[in-house]
C-alpha cells in the first residue's frame, strides 16, 4: 500500500508566478489535510477537505490560496502570485476517517518551495 | 486556544543515553495526543499515538510516551538512544470539537554524540 504521495518535492517559483501542489492520499483514504511548515517552526494547519467539500479551512490565508480535491484525482493546494513568504514546506496528510473520529493522519514528504 | 508547548528547542544526548522530550499541551477536553519524527528534508513518521485507555503508550523504534493528565503532559522516552534517532521530534494535539486538524509543536531537534 503506497504511502501519501505528494509532487513535485521542490518547486521554484519567482514572485508572482503560481504554484500547484499535488497531493494522493493513500489508498482508502478520503480526507486530507494540508500543512505548512516555515523555517525554523512547527506545521501549522491550513486546510481540511474530503471529497468535492472543504470541511475546515480556517487555517488557509484569506487571498492567494486555494485548496480542492476533485472527485477523480489529486487534492491540489493551489498558491496565486507567490511571494517570498510564502517559501515553506507544505505538507499532506491524509486519513480514512476523519472529523470527530479523528483517526491517525499519514503524512506525505512535502514539498519544499522556494520563491526567489 | 488550544496550544502545544516543546519546551526545548534543540537537545544532545550521548549514543546509548536515556532520553526525555517534553511536551505539554492547553485544552479543555481531553485530547488526541502524537508525537511524529521527522529526519530531515523528509515528511513526518507517526511514533506512537494515545487516544484513551492505558495512559502509557508503546510505539515504534523503542519509543514510549506517557500521558499525564494532571500535568497536561505527553512526553516521549526512549531508555537507550542510538545515533540514527537524531531528528526532529514534534508533539501534536487533536480533538473531537477541533474537526481533523492537529496543533503542532514547535519541535524538538535531538542530536547523538557518539
Amino acid at each position: 500500500n503506497a504511502g501519501v504521495m505528494q509532487n513535485p518535492r521542490h518547486l521554484v517559483r519567482r514572485r508572482g508566478q503560481e504554484a500547484r501542489l499535488r497531493c494522493s492520499p493513500m489508498k482508502g483514504h478520503s480526507h486530507v489535510y494540508w500543512y505548512r511548515q516555515l523555517p525554523e517552526e512547527g506545521l501549522k494547519f491550513m486546510v481540511y477537505l474530503q471529497k468535492e467539500n472543504i470541511i475546515d479551512e480556517s487555517g488557509m490565508p484569506k487571498e492567494r490560496f486555494s485548496a480542492e480535491f476533485p472527485k477523480e484525482g489529486p487534492s491540489i493546494l493551489r498558491i496565486q502570485q507567490v511571494v517570498r513568504g510564502d517559501s515553506a514546506a507544505y505538507f499532506c496528510a491524509s486519513s480514512p476517517v476523519g472529523g470527530a473520529h479523528q483517526e491517525t493522519q499519514y503524512f506525505g514528504p512535502g514539498t519544499r518551495l522556494l520563491v526567489l | 486556544a488550544q496550544s502545544v508547548t516543546q519546551p526545548d528547542i534543540h537537545i544532545t544526548v550521548s549514543e546509548g543515553a536515556s532520553l526525555e522530550l517534553r511536551c505539554n499541551y492547553s485544552y479543555g477536553a481531553t485530547p488526541y495526543l502524537f508525537w511524529y519524527v521527522q529526519s530531515p528534508g523528509q515528511g513526518l513518521q507517526l511514533l506512537l499515538k494515545y487516544f484513551s485507555g492505558d495512559t502509557l503508550v508503546q510505539g515504534i523504534k523503542g519509543f514510549e510516551a506517557e500521558f499525564k493528565r494532571s500535568q497536561s503532559s505527553f512526553n516521549l522516552r526512549k531508555p537507550s538512544v542510538h545515533w540514527s534517532d537524531a531528528a526532529e521530534y514534534f508533539c501534536a494535539v487533536g480533538a473531537r470539537n477541533q474537526g481533523g486538524k492537529l496543533i503542532f509543536g514547535q519541535g524538538t531537534e535531538l542530536s547523538v554524540k557518539p
